[in-house]
């Protein structure tokens, strides 16, 4: 089993929807959870970041982390095009410095 | 300010010949990491340093692979000899030393080993 199982999609909805992306996770050590975005031959960047378990919010975007379940989510209000790129989840087991990633959500939301 | 830069953006060699992928990080970031991704392991950390030293090379596939730190604002990662496998976009990230801080990736290197 991969230690982060991640939906590759692809994932195409109209302006306006909420989208929900999700991954899950076997090693209960890790307590970091983030959510990065790449935009088409792009790097990532760092979207949303998370300790243990709970909600946390930033404009249009909820991160949810279930430590129970081994499940974390990310949440789209009002999805726009500008959104359109592919969604990675990441994250590490305490005082490490490595991350382990999904391998990503291509999103596509059109106008 | 200026990101994480690396060079070249694209890479296209043949089996067998030496590859040296550039990466300069953000100054001031003590932390760097060099990742793979493809298709079909997605992206993941060859390698990270601290302060110029290497922590963690446990990532690195083959001997095939080395990278190094001379100073603050430099990094290498060398395949040699390159193969077909190789083929990936690299990406180099940096990090500051505040604890929990994010990782600041550059646009990759898009390598093609024919």
């Amino acid at each position: 089993q991969k230690e982060v199982e991640q939906d590759p999609g692809p994932l195409s909805v109209p302006e306006g929807a909420i989208v929900s992306l999700n991954c899950t996770y076997s090693n209960s050590a890790f307590q970091y959870f983030m959510w990065y975005r790449q935009y088409s031959r792009k790097g990532p960047e760092l979207l949303m970041y998370t300790y243990s378990s709970g909600n946390k919010e930033d404009g249009r975007f909820t991160a949810q982390v279930d430590k129970s379940s081994k499940y974390i989510s990310l949440f789209i209000r009002d999805s726009q095009p500008s959104d359109s790129a592919t969604y990675l989840c990441a994250m590490s087991a305490g005082g490490s410095e490595k991350l382990v990633f999904g391998k990503g959500t291509k999103l596509t939301v059109n106008p | 300010d200026a990101g994480v830069i690396q060079s070249p953006r694209h890479e296209v060699t043949e089996m067998g010949q030496e590859v040296t992928l550039r990466c300069k990080p953000i100054s001031g970031h003590d932390y760097l990491f060099w990742y793979r991704q493809t298709m079909m392991r997605g992206l993941e950390l060859l390698i990270y340093f601290n302060n110029n030293v290497p922590i963690d090379d446990s990532g690195m596939p083959e001997d095939r692979f080395s990278a190094k730190m001379p100073n603050a604002s430099f990094s290498t990662l060398k395949i040699q000899p390159s193969e077909p496998r190789d083929s990936a976009v690299y990406f180099c990230a940096s990090r500051g030393g505040q604890a929990l801080g994010p990782q600041h990736f550059g646009d990759g290197t898009r390598l093609s080993i024919l």
